[in-house]
């Protein structure tokens, strides 16, 4: 069945540790996007990636970053710099047209220990 | 750029109706509508892309005012099934979702 997987489900980061949340897609898509939700929130983009090996910031990009080496991996880096990370990060992809239904993962949720 | 959504919340009891509003302060081609379970991945309902025909499936349905750059969910005669957290999105490589409306149908 072709999909989105994000994994872990649950990630725990530690004071000054860096964490990296995995988003695998067999979709064939071109686009993929890592979105912040916070409780009773909305979607916030923070990441996105229209092709192979390039990518742009989006709203909240501070504290983050990603990769895309490959056209089914998305990885997105929680750095140490991220002072409030505990959230639902959701990754989603595309086929990349301008105009076009993003297919969402499972999500992580993220928490600070 | 973040499209602005009414109401926050609404409360119906089952056979009831409600419409979500969309709005934007930018110009749009296409609107995206997508429903979200507690604790869930939202799903794709929709979209609606601009000069299209108003969208519907089942007793769900929308519209696009290309010209107000506003978009309106309709759900008729609601099912429990459909409680849960209503987000539009706006158009573009880097879609920005509203804030989200939080439906809960009682029975």
């Amino acid at each position: 069945d072709g999909g989105i997987t994000q994994s872990p489900k649950y990630l725990f980061r530690k004071e000054g540790q860096n964490v990296t949340l995995s988003c695998e897609q067999n979709l064939n898509h071109d686009a993929m996007y890592w979105y912040r939700q916070d409780p009773g929130q909305g979607l916030r983009l923070i990441y996105y990636s229209q092709i192979v090996n390039d990518f742009q910031k989006g709203d909240i990009a501070e504290g983050y970053s990603v990769s895309r080496e490959k056209k089914e991996s998305f990885p997105l880096t929680v750095t140490s710099a991220q002072k409030n990370p505990t959230a639902f990060y959701l990754c989603a992809s595309s086929m990349g047209l301008e105009v076009q239904t993003q297919y969402f993962g499972p999500g992580t949720r993220l928490l600070v220990l | 750029q973040q499209p602005v959504q009414s109401p926050q919340a609404v409360i119906l009891r089952e056979g009831e109706d409600a419409v979500i509003n969309c709005s934007s302060s930018k110009a749009l081609y296409s609107v995206h509508w997508y429903r979200q379970k507690h604790g869930e991945a939202p799903v794709f309902l929709m979209i609606l892309l601009k000069g299209g025909e108003q969208k519907g499936h089942d007793k769900i349905s929308a519209s696009f005012n290309e010209k107000k750059q506003q978009s309106s969910l309709y759900l008729t005669a609601s099912q429990l099934s459909y409680s849960g957290t209503y987000f539009c999105g706006t158009d573009g490589y880097d879609m920005r979702f509203g804030a989200g409306t939080r439906l809960t149908v009682k029975p």
